[in-house]
């Protein structure tokens, strides 16, 4: 049973455009979420998180949105460029700080 | 370097045999966890220690695994009687968990397991 769900396995984009990736979670105590990014042969790197007190955050090209209505966040990429080609995990903090990670979208920006 | 470190960062072994990880934390993080990644899969938590006390292991990690935190410092991962099922990149993460829940995993490279 998946809590954390990325119903996407890949994403294309063209570079300069905007990429968007998705992600569903199901239990709603879940407070906080994290987007890592992970290359080949390397562990996840942290990108950015949110607190579910806020609806969005951004750091500079990247900005997560938050609807816990709808259990629902995305990580918004623009421009999306070449080297953010590599799998993005999503992620939401569990009862002992532990991660619950999801299965990852692969992205791949087109130059 | 201060980041998390995992060696070896690659271990092929044969099916039964014995093997062993180890994970240095970043030096001021008192807690490290441990992962496993599998081919199209997200990471999966298998424990976690706070300082030297292992605090939480999941039901992924059978009787064949045990993790060490001797001195609250390095841990260790081992696994007995390998089995093919067991080929994946274990992982190592430490943090240092603040006032405020926000908290984020540093990772480290990952200890890529093949058994044959």
């Amino acid at each position: 049973d998946q809590q954390v769900k990325q119903n996407s396995p890949s994403l294309s984009v063209q570079e300069g455009r905007i990429s968007i990736l998705n992600c569903d979670y199901t239990n709603s105590m879940f407070d906080y979420f994290l987007w890592y990014k992970k290359y080949p042969a390397e562990g996840p790197t942290f990108l950015i998180s949110i607190s579910s007190i806020k609806d969005k955050n951004e750091d500079g090209r990247f900005t997560v949105f938050l609807n816990k209505s709808a259990k629902h966040l995305s990580l918004h990429i623009v421009p999306s460029q070449p080297g953010d080609s590599a799998v993005y995990f999503c992620a939401a903090k569990g009862s002992q700080g532990n991660l619950i990670f999801g299965k990852g979208t692969k992205l791949s920006v087109k130059p | 370097d201060t980041g998390v470190s995992q060696n070896p960062r690659h271990k092929i072994t044969k099916r039964g045999q014995n093997v062993t990880f180890r994970c240095d934390p970043i030096s001021e993080h008192n807690r490290l966890y441990w992962y496993r990644q599998t081919l199209g899969q997200g990471p999966e938590f298998l424990t976690y220690f706070q300082n030297e006390a292992q605090l939480e292991k999941s039901r992924l990690l059978s009787d064949r695994f045990s993790a060490e935190r001797p001195k609250g410092s390095f841990s260790t991962l081992e696994i007995q009687r390998t089995e093919q099922g067991d080929s994946a990149m274990y992982l190592c993460a430490s943090s240092a968990p603040r006032v405020a829940t926000n908290e984020k995993l540093f990772f480290g490279s990952g200890t890529q397991l093949s058994v044959l």
